[in-house]
């Protein structure tokens, strides 16, 4: 069974930083690219981050790029999302989400853990 | 980027009935392959989102053939043949072609 779950998710200060985790089982991790995707209280899903197989392929929101980094652990199955300069906009759930496609083209978003809250306040 | 578009906002259906969801692309989502990457999801109250529909109209593992979905280029539909209790939550269609990958605003289904 395929299993993804988040954590590091807290109260924050406006400008702090945060590191997320997302600890997967149940596939073989190396296969496939990893996402974050977010989504404020009340609000519609907004994608946030993705990482490819071994790291090559990366890319960012524009409303997080130079702020946010993502990596992963293969070794470990794990992915992380190193959030700095947060912002009260910043403030939503923060899914993991594996890309069921397995090559170049397209994202798939087939399976997704429960999510980690992340509040950005004074 | 580009933008993506659901209609409507919300719907109220009775059980049994059948339930239509837009949505429209900016751009044209299909690629080269012959393939249109556009994908539904459903979050079910309390829930993560669940992908329904990828490719346009292929359902994923365990959705039920009450789920269809249709379109090309720019213009897709998600139908519903007969809506019951547990379709209930907010659906989205995605473009899964572009980077960043766009969601629509999410169309609220009820019973």
């Amino acid at each position: 069974e395929v299993r993804l779950v988040e954590s590091g998710g807290g109260l924050v200060k406006p400008g702090g930083s945060l590191r997320l985790s997302c600890a997967a089982s149940g596939f073989t991790f190396t296969t496939y690219s990893m996402n974050w995707i977010r989504q404020a209280p009340g609000k519609g899903l907004e994608w946030v981050s993705s990482v490819s197989t071994s790291s090559d392929y990366i890319y960012y929101a524009d409303s997080v790029k130079g702020r946010f980094t993502v990596s992963r652990d293969n070794a470990k199955n794990s992915l992380y999302l190193q959030m700095h300069s947060l912002r009260a906009e910043d403030t939503a759930v923060y899914y993991c989400a594996r890309d069921g496609i397995v090559g170049n083209i397209g994202r798939r978003f087939d399976y997704w853990g429960r999510g980690t809250l992340v509040t950005v306040s004074s | 980027d580009v933008v993506v578009t659901q209609s409507p906002l919300s719907l109220s259906v009775r059980p049994g009935e059948p339930a239509s969801i837009s949505c429209k692309s900016s751009q044209s989502l299909l690629f080269s392959d012959g393939y249109h990457y556009l994908d539904w999801y459903l979050q079910k109250p309390g829930q993560s989102p669940q992908l329904l529909i990828y490719l346009a109209s292929n359902r994923a593992s365990g959705v039920p053939d009450r789920f269809s979905g249709s379109g090309s280029g720019t213009d897709f539909t998600l139908k519903i043949s007969r809506v019951e209790a547990e379709d209930v939550g907010v659906y989205y269609c995605m473009q899964a072609l572009h980077t960043p990958n766009i969601f629509g605003g999410g169309t609220k289904v009820e019973i």
